[in-house]
């Protein structure tokens, strides 16, 4: 049971060029999310998927995009990247309580290093 | 989602207990607190959960206190691996939709050989 894994773990781009951050859990969970992280400003959410096939946007979306590809995999895509998007990318997953259907704890992968220059 | 406060670090000699306080004193009575912690470069990693009975795990105690309005997360023996910025978060579990988990300073454990 691998949990959260992210692929890759570091990435260099050159300002406008275009990537796509892998993202596969293998716990069955229903809900992903693809935060960000800067220093000094914590964790902010890019989007998330409540359930396979739905996506939604999270606080800070503009200049990315996401594909639910099915139950396991949502990857984040930087269409034309730029020195903003200089970050630290964490992929989360949650389940639900099988009776109450209540979110609790979110599991985050490793996280991917990407640098736009 | 009700604010935290937490002390900005915190020491601990090896092999002793920590004791990472939190204040939620606007806590309302369907929040419930979670810990979480992140180790140097690593994701956040969930630690435990509670809404108002002490609750303990593999990893941890969560002790709250009997109005809520604050809690103790309590490693029991604390190793060298255990250095990590420990957040605590109060907010109420979401039933279907998303749950965005927002992480605010926390502490900075630094674990003493």
């Amino acid at each position: 049971n691998a949990g959260v894994t992210q692929t890759p773990k570091f990435q260099v781009l050159k300002t406008g060029q275009s990537m796509t951050l892998q993202c596969a859990q293998d716990m069955n969970h229903n809900s992903m999310y693809w935060y960000r992280q800067d220093p000094g400003m914590g964790l902010r959410l890019i989007y998330y998927s409540a359930s396979e096939g739905t996506t939604d946007k999270g606080e800070v979306p503009n200049g990315y995009n996401v594909s639910r590809l099915n139950k396991r995999e949502f990857s984040l895509r930087l269409e034309s990247a730029a020195p903003s998007q200089t970050s630290v990318y964490f992929c989360a997953s949650s389940s639900r309580d099988r009776v109450s259907r209540v979110s609790y704890e979110q599991y985050f992968g490793p996280g991917t290093r990407l640098t736009v220059t | 989602d009700a604010k935290t406060t937490q002390p900005p670090s915190m020491d601990c000699a090896e092999g002793r207990a920590a004791n990472l306080p939190c204040n939620h004193s606007t806590i309302s009575g369907n929040e419930y607190v979670y810990w979480y912690r992140q180790i140097h470069s690593q994701g956040p990693q969930y630690i435990i959960h509670g809404l108002k009975n002490n609750e303990t795990n593999e990893m941890a105690s969560l002790i709250i206190t009997e109005d809520r309005k604050s809690s103790t997360l309590i490693l029991p023996h604390a190793t060298l691996r255990d250095t990590a910025v420990y957040y605590c978060i109060v907010r109420v579990p979401t039933s279907g939709g998303y749950q965005k988990v927002t992480f605010g300073t926390g502490t900075k454990l630094q674990v003493i050989p």
